[in-house]
C-alpha cells in the first residue's frame, strides 16, 4: 500500500543527546514536511524540502536539522539544542497541488 | 508564524445532533482544508476547497470557503461516535509562482466529544 511511515511510534531522548526521526514515503511526492503538534495547538512547520537536495526553513527550525537525500526519505534530527523538545512529530509529503497527507506521527519524550 | 483562529476550541454534542464549526483568518488564502485527527494518529483529510464561495461535500461532511476568501466552515449532520476526534482547517496563502506546493497554516483545532 502506498503511503507515509514514519518511526519509531515512540522515542525518548536523554539530556545532551541528538535524535533522528524517520519519515518514508512510496507515493512518489515530491514535497515533504515535518512539523510540531503540542497539547491544545495547530500543527508548526518545522522544515520542508520541495525537491531532493534541497529544504527550507519553516517557523520553528531552531534546534532541529533536516536531509533530503532521497525523494523518498526525508529524516528529521532533534540536536541537544533544542530545549523543549517533547512533543508529537508529524511529517506530511504532497505532489504538485494536492493537499498534504501526513504519516502517524512519532511521540518523543525526555528521559 | 500565524495560526488560525478556529472556533470553537471543544465542542459536547450527543450523539445525531450537527455541528457546525469555523475558521476565521486576517490573510487570504487560496485553499482552504479540513483534516480530522483521531488519538496518537496524523490528521487525514476530509474536504478541500479551492474557490471562493465554493461548497463541498464528504458524506455528513459539508465544508464551505468563504467568499471573502478568509474564512472556512465545517458542518457535520447526525453525529455518530466515529466522529469524535480533532478537526483542524488549514489555509494556503494566494499562488505567487505557478508550481511548487506553499506552506500550510494550521487552525488550532477543534475537539469533538460526544457525549452517551
Amino acid at each position: 500500500d502506498g503511503g507515509i511511515t514514519q518511526s519509531p511510534k515512540y522515542l525518548f531522548r536523554k539530556e545532551g543527546q541528538n535524535v533522528t526521526l524517520s519519515c518514508e514515503q512510496n507515493l512518489n511526492h515530491d514535497a515533504m514536511y515535518w512539523y510540531r503538534q503540542d497539547p491544545g495547538q495547530g500543527l508548526r512547520l518545522i522544515y520542508y524540502s520541495q525537491i531532493v537536495n534541497d529544504f527550507q526553513k519553516g517557523d520553528i527550525a531552531e534546534g532541529y536539522s533536516v536531509s533530503r537525500e532521497k525523494k523518498e526519505s526525508f529524516p528529521l534530527t532533534v540536536t541537544s539544542a533544542q530545549k523543549n523538545p517533547t512533543a508529537f512529530y508529524l511529517c506530511a509529503s504532497s505532489v504538485g497541488r494536492q493537499p498534504q497527507h501526513f504519516g502517524d506521527g512519532t511521540r518523543l519524550s525526555i528521559l | 508564524g500565524q495560526q488560525l483562529n478556529q472556533s470553537p476550541q471543544s465542542m459536547f454534542i450527543q450523539e445525531g445532533e450537527d455541528v457546525s464549526m469555523n475558521c476565521t483568518s486576517s490573510s487570504i488564502f487560496n485553499t482552504w482544508l479540513w483534516y480530522k485527527q483521531d488519538p496518537g494518529e496524523g490528521p487525514v483529510l476530509l474536504i478541500a476547497l479551492y474557490k471562493a464561495g465554493e461548497l463541498t461535500s464528504n458524506g455528513r461532511l459539508t465544508a464551505q470557503f468563504g467568499i471573502t476568501r478568509k474564512d472556512s466552515f465545517l458542518n457535520i449532520s447526525a453525529s455518530i461516535p466515529s466522529d469524535v476526534g480533532i478537526y483542524f482547517c488549514a489555509g494556503q496563502p494566494r499562488r505567487i509562482a505557478n508550481f511548487g506546493n506553499e506552506k500550510l497554516t494550521f487552525g488550532t483545532g477543534t475537539r469533538l466529544t460526544i457525549i452517551p
